[in-house]
Order: structure tokens, then C-alpha cells, then sequence
């Protein structure tokens, strides 16, 4: 069964400070998808990134960074020079879709790290 | 931009009322899924189809609830009769399948509150 845990249920930072959000997965599966997603006080949800389990190239997008690491079954997401705006809850979650579908099938979540930015 | 629509977006209802979701996938997205968020569960999949036929319905309890695609621009979900704690917030999404350069975009969702 796969399975998403992010321990860090609430951060809180100060304005321009850096933070990193954990994730850790389980999962059976060779083939794998990861995400983040953003949920702002408005409640939608927000893509953020998707990976691939073949792909452990990490990726940085703005202030926005993700380290994936297979040997500990990791997919952490850094945000730098934290801003207010950037306060919200963000999921990880899990797809363990076959690479020619990129993803494309039932996720299974975390249950999100409430993100704080103290102006 | 294509979105993904979801009405109502907001509903409260008395238990044992019948209460009926809709959702509008992206056009030319084949696959749509539902979750469900509250807070004691997080957010969970009910169901999901592809090209409107049911894929996995596990997640859903069968003796209410009900998910269909009357076409492929129309995602329902039914339940009947609710229940209080049915209440919650419920996502509609849609994706294409084997398309590179996209994921599943999430509606605003449906807040439902059962009393």
C-alpha cells in the first residue's frame, strides 16, 4: 500500500526566512510519480511540481526548490526568502502511475504542513 | 484558462436530504476524480473514470454514494440520503492521460454541510 507521511503538521517562520517542508513516501511500486501541491486560505488546489521516480535530478523554480532522494524515500520542498504569500497548507502526495501515463492516476496525499509566514 | 468547474460551491442540507454535485473537466481531459477533504482524513479518493467508465470506486461508500458521467463534460456525485458526517469539502479533478507537460487540475471544490 503506498503511503505519504509529512510529519510537520504547522511552521511557523519570520518573513525571509528559508524553510523546508519533509515528505516521505512509501511505496511498492519501481514506477512512481511525486507532487506538491498548495492549498492558500482560498481552498483551491494548487500544482506545484510533479516528479517522476526515474528523475532524482533536483529542481529549483524561483524561491522554490525540491530534493528528491530515492535512498530515503524523500521529497523535500524548500522555500527561500520566505514571503507572506507563500502561507498555506502543502500536500505531497503519491501516484503510482505508469511513466507513459505521467502521473495521471489517483493520488494518495499527505496530510499537509500548515505554512505560516510571520510579516 | 481552462478550469475545471465544480457547482455548487457551497451547500448545507438537512440529514436524509438527497444532495448532487457537479463537475466540468477540462475539456479534452479524459480522466476525472474525486476527493474528499475533512479534517479527522485529510483528503481522500472516492472514485475516478476514464473516458467515463469508473476506474476505482473503492474509496466510496456504496450504500449512499454515487458517481457518474452522464457525458464527457459532466461529472456527478449523488448522495442519498446524507449525512452529517458527509460533511466536507469536495474536489473534482480532471486530467489527460499520456500527455506530457500536464497533471490533473483541481476544481474549487464543493463545501457541503449536512445538519
Amino acid at each position: 500500500a503506498q503511503k505519504v507521511t509529512q510529519a510537520q503538521t504547522e511552521i511557523s517562520v519570520v518573513e525571509k526566512e528559508d524553510v523546508t517542508l519533509d515528505c516521505v513516501y512509501e511505496t511498492r511500486d519501481t514506477t512512481y510519480y511525486l507532487f506538491w501541491y498548495k492549498q492558500p486560505p482560498s481552498g483551491e488546489l494548487v500544482f506545484l511540481i510533479r516528479r517522476n521516480s526515474f528523475d532524482e535530478q533536483n529542481e529549483i523554480s524561483g524561491r522554490y526548490s525540491w530534493n528528491f532522494q530515492k535512498s530515503t524515500s524523500s521529497f523535500n520542498f524548500t522555500i527561500t526568502a520566505s514571503q507572506v504569500v507563500d502561507s498555506a497548507v502543502y500536500f505531497c502526495a503519491l501516484s503510482d502511475a505508469p511513466i507513459s501515463n505521467f502521473g495521471n492516476e489517483k493520488l494518495t496525499f499527505g496530510t499537509g504542513t500548515r505554512l505560516t509566514i510571520i510579516p | 484558462d481552462a478550469r475545471v468547474t465544480q457547482t455548487p460551491r457551497h451547500k448545507v442540507t438537512e440529514m436524509g436530504q438527497e444532495v448532487t454535485m457537479r463537475c466540468q473537466p477540462i475539456l479534452g481531459h479524459n480522466t476525472v476524480f474525486w476527493y474528499r477533504q475533512t479534517m479527522m482524513q485529510g483528503l481522500e479518493l472516492l472514485a475516478y473514470f476514464r473516458n467515463r467508465a469508473p476506474l476505482d470506486d473503492s474509496g466510496m461508500p456504496k450504500d449512499r454514494f454515487s458517481a457518474e458521467m452522464p457525458d464527457a463534460t459532466l461529472a456527478t456525485l449523488k448522495i442519498q440520503p446524507s449525512e452529517p458526517r458527509d460533511s466536507a469539502v469536495y474536489f473534482c479533478a480532471s486530467a489527460p492521460r499520456g500527455v506530457t507537460g500536464t497533471e490533473a487540475f483541481f476544481g474549487q471544490g464543493t463545501r457541503l454541510t449536512v445538519v
